[in-house]
């Protein structure tokens, strides 16, 4: 299985604040990787597909960038919405993994 | 729009056989190249994905190997449902379980509420 592994596991920043969340696969993943943002008590949402794509409708304080097995996700300007739990997925083969997990909090 | 409804019994015993339902509004099951798939979100293992479907031609399955021989899902079209059957579970099976689709990224661009499944006696 491929391992996929975030840091940190938590955070707190302030408002205003940028922000950047690291994904680190096992093996090489080429751009294989999504980002979902999942917000206290609610269902994970789709964020990022292939590494960089953000989702229509996804802020654009939101940007993603990597490939191989380094992978980051950024936010600039972080808003009180932006209080979530966000993941990282793997998709190049099965079993499709997901990392631990980053909680940002404000 | 599609949507998603997981359902099923909230507590399932040990040993025994967790049976969820996925219902897909909005649009024919297998109107589209969509694979189904289960996901579950325990506190102690995060997002685990638990396997998929395809839902047009044969319902080919991809299952993760950490469930060995416990899983099992189907498509009914007939219904616009697909399942999932989950057997001699166990305390550490306790998790809310997610029904969602997963695109040609094989990205989960759907999810259901989450329905949550306790084990225990």
């Amino acid at each position: 299985d491929i391992q996929m592994t975030q840091s940190p596991s938590s955070l707190s920043a302030s408002i205003g604040d940028r922000v950047t969340i690291t994904c680190r696969a096992s093996q090489d993943i080429r751009t294989c990787l999504n980002w979902y943002q999942q917000r206290p008590g609610k269902v994970p949402e789709l964020l990022v597909i292939a590494a960089s794509v953000l989702l229509g409708g996804v802020p654009t304080r939101f940007s993603a960038t990597g490939s191989g097995t380094h992978f980051t996700l950024t936010i600039d300007n972080l808003q009180p919405e932006d209080l979530a739990s966000y993941y990282c997925q793997q998709c190049l083969t099965t079993p499709l993994t997901f990392g631990g997990g980053t909680k940002v909090g404000i | 729009q599609v949507q998603l409804q997981e359902s099923g019994p909230g507590l399932v015993k040990p040993s025994q056989t967790l049976s969820l339902i996925c219902t897909v509004s909005g649009d024919s099951i297998n109107s589209v190249n969509y694979y189904w798939s289960w996901i579950r979100q325990s506190a102690g293992k995060g997002l685990e994905w638990i396997g998929r479907i395809y839902s047009s031609g044969s319902g080919s399955t991809n299952y993760n190997p950490s469930f060995r021989s416990r899983v099992t899902m189907s498509v009914d079209t007939s219904k616009n449902q697909f399942s999932l059957r989950l057997s001699s579970v166990t305390a550490a099976d306790t998790a809310i379980y997610y029904c969602a689709s997963l695109n040609r990224h094989d990205a989960f661009d759907l999810w259901g509420q989450g329905t949550m499944v306790t084990v225990s006696s």
